[in-house]
């Protein structure tokens, strides 16, 4: 079945430091993936998408690139701040549902 | 209202018995879902709705669980006999259409333990 994975489970990082957690779906056929930041107890939170038909997308301190010749989704924090400490989530829209993947919980040391 | 609206927060309840997880929806969001979370883990994709019918609905665990949607606003997700595996937080989000660039917008669950 489909399904959208993360290739590290948890990150750490100095702050200030900046952050890479990548992603790898398998549908090909996917035209929308979204970045969720979910911190304890709480629902995931948007940060950023991006649709197929774009390589690259910023927010504020953040970057998600998008590589469909290898299936590959990554998202870059710069200037991590303890802030940003959570599990982070990718997601591919198939349809008219989100496939999410196992997420990495990205730890920021002070 | 401003949010996605989830009820109860935490929900106790006794191997057996049946229960009703209720969720809002941002106001004018024709799209509706509903996902599991086991500790530590992704989210598991259960159903989805856009207006009042649920075109997938592939992600039900079994015929114990079952979810309508009423008026396209207010959607309940319904567990029958529960069982102890069905500890879990139940997490809803609603987007402003189906489509493939709309974003989804979750609450923050309800968090269900069966003793």
């Amino acid at each position: 079945g489909e399904s959208v994975g993360l290739h590290l489970p948890t990150l750490s990082v100095q702050e200030g430091d900046n952050s890479i957690i990548n992603c790898a779906y398998s549908n090909s056929a996917s035209d929308y993936f979204i970045w969720y930041k979910q911190e304890s107890g709480k629902g995931p939170q948007f940060i950023i998408d991006i649709r197929s038909n774009m390589d690259k997308r910023q927010g504020q301190r953040v970057t998600v690139l998008l590589n469909k010749t290898v299936k590959h989704l990554s998202l870059q924090i710069a200037a991590t701040q303890p802030g940003d400490s959570a599990v982070y989530f990718c997601a591919e829209k198939d349809g008219g549902k989100l496939i999410f993947g196992q997420g990495t919980e990205l730890s920021v040391k002070p | 209202g401003a949010g996605v609206s989830q009820s109860p927060s935490n929900k106790v309840t006794e191997k057996g018995k049946d229960v009703e997880l209720r969720c809002d929806p941002i106001s004018g969001h024709t799209a509706l879902y509903w996902y599991r979370q086991s500790l530590g883990q992704g989210l598991e994709f259960l159903i989805y709705f856009q207006g009042n019918s649920a075109p997938d609905k592939s992600g039900l665990p079994s015929d114990r669980f079952s979810a309508e949607r009423t008026g396209g606003s207010v959607s309940t997700l319904t567990i029958q006999r529960t069982q102890q595996e069905d500890s879990a937080v139940y997490l809803c989000a609603s987007s402003l259409g189906g489509g493939t660039s709309s974003t989804a917008f979750f609450g923050q669950g309800t968090r269900l333990t069966v003793v």
